[in-house]
């Protein structure tokens, strides 16, 4: 079965702190994909990576930054919270040649006061 | 932009009926759905899809009906039961698109009465 994994279930931060959401995936998927999850909106894209190094923007880049050094791990950094980013986070991932099913982790909640 | 949409935010059955969650996406060129089950504290989990040279797909207890002319999902579930209380979300793709991305519709909560 995949596994994706997410570093922290709850977080809670101060407004300005440099936030770090780290993720896992164990089946060698290329594809890696950060969203935020708030109630009435469903789930937006933050940004996705194709690959090792490889990131792209998704439809709320701002205020998020994303790093893929490795293929299993895909990191989403707040580099200064704020209260607005309080929210659930969702890591996903995927298998490029095989089609279109994303597998996610459980879920980070972040609270930023 | 486009979107995918879902007509009841709730929906509340009786155990061991049948349960029918909508969804409305609006981009034509979609050619891909899948529906997700997110239960509570949990990331959402596949269910089943369906490319859009298909109306219909059966899983265990599950069945997603597609109605391309008026761009119309539907997830039916068999004999709810209380495990079936969740968040379903419908997510659909037009491929090839960047990154293969999925456009998430806003889910529907399903509460199941025992």
């Amino acid at each position: 079965d995949v596994k994706v994994t997410q570093s922290s279930r709850y977080l809670v931060k101060r407004t300005g702190e440099k936030v770090f959401l780290e993720c896992v995936q164990d089946m060698d998927h290329e594809n890696m994909f950060w969203y935020r999850q708030d109630p009435g909106l469903g789930l937006r894209l933050i940004y996705f990576s194709y690959d090792v190094k490889m990131k792209e923007k998704g439809d709320i880049p701002e205020g998020y930054s994303v790093s893929r050094e490795k293929k299993e791990r895909f990191s989403l950094i707040l580099e200064s919270a704020s209260t607005n980013q309080t929210s659930m986070y969702l890591c996903a991932s995927r298998y490029a040649g095989l089609g279109y099913e994303q597998y996610f982790g459980p879920g980070t909640r972040l609270t930023v006061t | 932009g486009e979107s995918v949409g879902l007509h009841l935010p709730t929906l509340s059955v009786q155990e061991g009926d049948n349960s029918i969650i909508n969804c409305a996406y609006s981009n034509s060129a979609s050619d891909y759905f899948i529906w997700y089950k997110q239960e509570s504290g949990k990331g959402p989990q596949f269910i089943i899809d369906i490319r859009s040279n298909m109306d219909k797909r059966q899983g265990q207890r599950v069945t997603v009906l597609l109605n391309k002319t008026v761009k119309h999902l539907s997830l039916q579930i068999a004999a709810t039961q209380p495990g079936d209380s969740a968040v379903y979300f419908c997510a659909e793709t037009e491929p090839p698109n960047a990154g293969n991305m999925l456009t998430f519709g806003g889910g529907t909560r399903l509460m199941v009465k025992p």
